[in-house]
């Protein structure tokens, strides 16, 4: 079956310092999705990525999603200690949405 | 800004007990999900609901789990009995018909079973 796999699973940064996971899927996506989790709270929703190699930009993240729509990145730039939390990727293959078990950032201050 | 809202947040509850969960998506949101999240672990899928029909509940443990959207507005996540196993985050989440992969979350139900 479709499997969304997400690295790296843990990441701990300094504040200041760059930031980046990665999706990856094992079948051709239509679209993916990228959700937050704060500690103790529930996903939001942060972007829909749709087209091939589309890229997307919300102030310090940027959202990359690959040719073959097969893998999709997040990238945060000079990370704050509001960026805690566990960001996931949501895929749709051709059946069902899928999330990938999520990346967990630390940063400290 | 409107919100998805659950209730209880928290429950606690014996094993072969029942319990249950209820939902109020967002007005408007015509698909409503039920997801079961572990902690460390990504939400898993238990039930997709397109207005009062079920879409896909492929993913839900029918033997004891039991999903309704009566009306096609809010719904009930039962388990009955309840297992060890269950204890989890119970979240729900609707989307508009315009982009049913973009999910709207609610505040979840920590279910802890004893």
């Amino acid at each position: 079956g479709q499997q969304v796999m997400q690295i790296p699973q843990y990441q701990h940064v300094q504040e200041g310092e760059d930031f980046t996971t990665y999706c990856n899927s094992s079948t051709t996506l239509s679209n993916i999705q990228w959700y937050k989790q704060r500690p103790g709270g529930h996903p939001v929703f942060l972007i829909q990525l749709v087209k091939s190699g589309e890229v997307k930009k919300q102030k310090r993240l940027t959202f990359q999603f690959g040719e073959a729509k097969k893998n999709s990145s997040l990238h945060i730039t000079a990370t704050q200690t509001t960026d805690v939390g566990t960001y996931f990727c949501a895929g749709r293959g051709s059946e069902k949405l899928v999330f990938g078990k999520g990346t967990k950032l630390t940063v400290n201050p | 800004e409107a919100e998805v809202a659950q209730s209880p947040r928290y429950k606690i509850t014996e094993k072969s007990q029942a319990v249950a969960f209820w939902c109020d998506p967002i007005s408007g949101h015509a698909t409503l999900y039920w997801y079961r999240q572990i902690l460390g672990q990504g939400p898993e899928l238990l039930v997709q609901f397109q207005d009062e029909s079920v879409v896909d509940d492929s993913q839900l443990p029918k033997d004891r789990f039991s999903a309704e959207r009566l009306k096609g507005v809010d719904s009930t996540l039962k388990i009955q009995p309840a297992e060890l196993g269950d204890s989890a985050m119970y979240l729900c989440a609707s989307s508009p018909w315009t982009s049913v992969d973009t999910q709207y979350f609610g505040p979840g139900t920590r279910l802890t079973v004893l």
